[in-house]
């Protein structure tokens, strides 16, 4: 069974501190993306990483996945209320979609 | 108004009912598919079908039926619920078949629970 780890589950902080949040797997992707879902709402994306060792900036976010492509990461500097939500990564083994694993998210409270 | 929505957003039923979840988007696209969230297991996916005439299984196909009624409509059945399938179940749509350069939107989920 391909699995997909995401952590922390949880993660409650302070306006205008900072985190990271991340995703770990012993498989290869071959993309990797990341969305933020509200509550009531469905997922949306932030980015795609493609390329091991790529580096991607949405203003206060950034992405980074990992060399070997098995992991990502996602820091935010300065954490903003508007910012809380479910943090989901999905890995892809292979082109098609029947091939994508979902994490189970990391669910992020910023407290104003 | 939104570009992916789902009917009904809440379903209350009981175990053995036949249940019907239905999407529909305005967005365009040809490729549409059907997910069921659980806590602590990300989201599964159930079926996609990439046109009219195309259907296929995802990864936790059994005890669940689709039909692509249009371009814009995919509609989700559970033919005999049962309370292993309550969850929160997505639709959503994409412009490519290629996970690597799409974006998936997602419609606003339907809360079903099976009692």
């Amino acid at each position: 069974t391909q699995l997909l780890e995401q952590s922390p589950q949880f993660l409650s902080i302070q306006e205008g501190e900072n985190l990271t949040v991340y995703c770990n797997s012993s498989s290869v992707f071959s993309s990797l993306q990341w969305y933020r879902q509200e509550p009531g709402e469905g997922p949306v994306l932030l980015v795609t990483v493609v390329t091991g060792g790529e580096v991607k900036k949405l203003k206060r976010l950034t992405f980074q996945f990992g060399d070997a492509r098995k992991d990502s990461s996602l820091h935010i500097t300065a954490a903003q209320p508007g910012d809380t939500g479910l943090y989901l990564c999905a890995g892809a083994l292979s082109t098609s979609y029947d091939k994508v694993i979902f994490g189970p998210g990391t669910s992020l409270s910023v407290i104003p | 108004d939104a570009d992916v929505t789902q009917t009904p957003r809440n379903r209350i039923t009981k175990t053995g009912k036949r249940i019907m979840l239905e999407c529909s988007q305005t967005k365009g696209h040809d490729r549409m598919y059907w997910y069921r969230q659980d806590p602590g297991l990300g989201l599964r996916l159930i079926y996609y079908s990439f046109d009219v005439k195309d259907i296929n299984k995802g990864e936790i196909s059994d005890g669940y039926s689709v039909s692509r009624q249009a371009q814009a409509k995919f509609s989700l059945s559970l033919e005999s619920a049962i309370p292993n399938q309550t969850a929160l179940y997505f639709c959503a749509t994409s412009d490519h078949a290629t996970f690597s350069t799409d974006t998936q939107y997602f419609g606003p989920g339907t809360r079903l629970t099976v009692l």
